[in-house]
């Protein structure tokens, strides 16, 4: 299977623990996005990647929020000291950058999901 | 603060019936606008796009969108539902200035067999 692949797919936790998920962008896609999802809503950004490079967060993420791309590829999201409201769904999603003839990078920003992460804090 | 608006959140149709859910957005710039589907237990998944050219798009599985700048509005369509299009749609945004998509909170599509 060639998709995001996110890891794990459930996870519970007490509240005051940490948590870490992983999330695997489909091959050769530079640009990897963290999303949230909680009941009833829309994903709401809270971080973005360019290769290794974070160059875009969200006020949603907390110092209790961090998210690593080491290599380029993988991601992880870590929430330390869990609060019952950071129970919802995290969604990853990773697109390509081309190169248009002009040498401009055009980014068609077709954002592939993942299946999520859904934390439960009790 | 850059919003996207989706009017229906729920939707409940017969099969053939016709559908249009609508998306608003509240952004003056140039912006890709996109809409997703993410059937029971799935994934979201990319149902048509728009970036430039013509405002009318078609997308996947007969579902179409036209774009209206001037309503700033990008609705679906959809001449005749079938009972396997019972998801929840969800309308995205992306500016010029950002690479991450604003999200509607999404309509829950009942088609009814």
């Amino acid at each position: 299977d060639t998709g995001v692949s996110q890891n794990p797919r459930h996870k519970i936790t007490k509240r005051g623990q940490n948590v870490t998920f992983r999330c695997d962008p489909i091959s050769e896609h530079n640009r990897l996005y963290w999303y949230r999802q909680t009941l009833g809503q829309g994903p709401e950004f809270l971080t973005y990647f360019q290769n290794e490079a974070q160059l875009e967060k969200s006020r949603l993420l907390s110092d209790r929020f961090s998210a690593e791309r080491p290599k380029g590829s993988f991601s992880t999201l870590e929430i330390q000291r869990t609060e019952q409201g950071d129970s919802a769904m995290y969604l990853c999603a990773s697109s390509p950058a081309l190169k248009g003839l002009a040498g401009y990078e055009v980014a068609k920003n077709i954002q592939y999901f993942g299946a999520g992460t859904r934390l439960s804090v009790l | 603060a850059q919003s996207v608006s989706q009017h229906n959140h729920h939707v409940i149709l017969s099969e053939a019936a016709s559908l249009e859910l609508g998306c608003n957005y509240s952004y003056g710039g140039t912006v890709n606008l996109f809409w997703y589907v993410q059937y029971p237990g799935q994934h979201l998944q990319l149902l048509l796009k728009y970036f430039s050219g013509d405002p009318l798009v078609k997308g996947i599985k007969g579902f179409e969108a036209e774009f209206i700048k001037s309503k700033f509005s990008f609705n679906l369509r959809k001449p005749s539902v079938q009972w396997s299009d019972t998801a929840e749609y969800f309308c995205a945004v992306k500016m010029d200035s950002s690479y991450k998509l604003i999200f509607g909170s999404g309509t829950r599509l009942l088609v009814r067999p």
